[in-house]
């Protein structure tokens, strides 16, 4: 397994800020995906993250609005651009280990 | 387009009353199936993975199986502490890494 932590596991933030989710895992991972989960929904791939390369995102989802970052093997920031209340989901930081996927606690984050 | 639907939506038992709860999906060149348990404010925890149909994975009172259609989550004799959202998701040929998620059920267990 992998062990996978989150900064921040929640934050409120004001409409039109940006917020970055750090993501740090213990081990070396070749891919690193990040999730949304808006309230009392499912997940949602956001984009994939491999390192050394930009990140692939999913249809919906934009580099504008959710710039990501891998600079290494063991870790990845997402950020949520000019935020709005329709951002405020739970984020999730995941890592495909030994065939399995992980995830992270989630980062939390309510946009007033 | 790779699909999972997962039934029912919520589900409530009374301790000691097993039940089973059904992920159905529709994948090109299934890779996997996982089986997730999710606690309120939580990231989702792993339980199962099941690769092929037949294939069957057990842990204290959890048992999944899979067909070629569809996936069930037994749970025997659940206890309270067994109460969380239980997520399906899987991934397929052309979605190496990638996991599609269903809706989950959400299980209550009444002492």
């Amino acid at each position: 397994s992998a062990v996978i932590s989150q900064k921040p596991s929640r934050d409120i933030c004001q409409r039109g800020t940006s917020l970055t989710i750090q993501c740090q895992v213990d081990s070396q991972v070749t891919m690193m995906f990040w999730y949304r989960q808006q309230p009392g929904q499912s997940l949602t791939l956001i984009a994939t993250a491999n390192q050394g390369s930009e990140a692939t995102y999913e249809s919906g989802f934009v580099i504008d609005k959710f710039p990501i970052s891998r600079p290494n093997l063991t870790f990845s920031t997402l950020t949520v651009s000019n935020m709005s209340p329709e951002d405020s989901s739970i984020y999730l930081c995941s890592v495909s280990a030994t065939g399995e996927l992980f995830f992270g606690e989630g980062s939390r984050l309510t946009v007033l | 387009e790779d699909q999972v639907t997962q039934s029912p939506e919520a589900l409530r038992l009374q301790e000691g009353e097993s039940s089973s709860l059904n992920c159905s999906y529709t994948v090109s060149g299934l890779r996997g199936l996982f089986w997730y348990r999710q606690d309120p404010g939580k990231g989702p925890e792993f339980l199962f993975t099941l690769y092929s149909a037949g294939e069957e994975k057990e842990k204290e009172r959890l048992k999944a199986t899979l067909t070629k259609k569809e996936s069930f989550l037994h749970i025997t004799a659940p206890k309270p502490e067994d109460s969380a959202t239980y997520l399906c998701a899987v991934t397929g040929s052309s979605n190496t890494g990638k996991l599609i998620f269903g809706q989950g059920t959400t299980l209550q267990v009444k002492p």
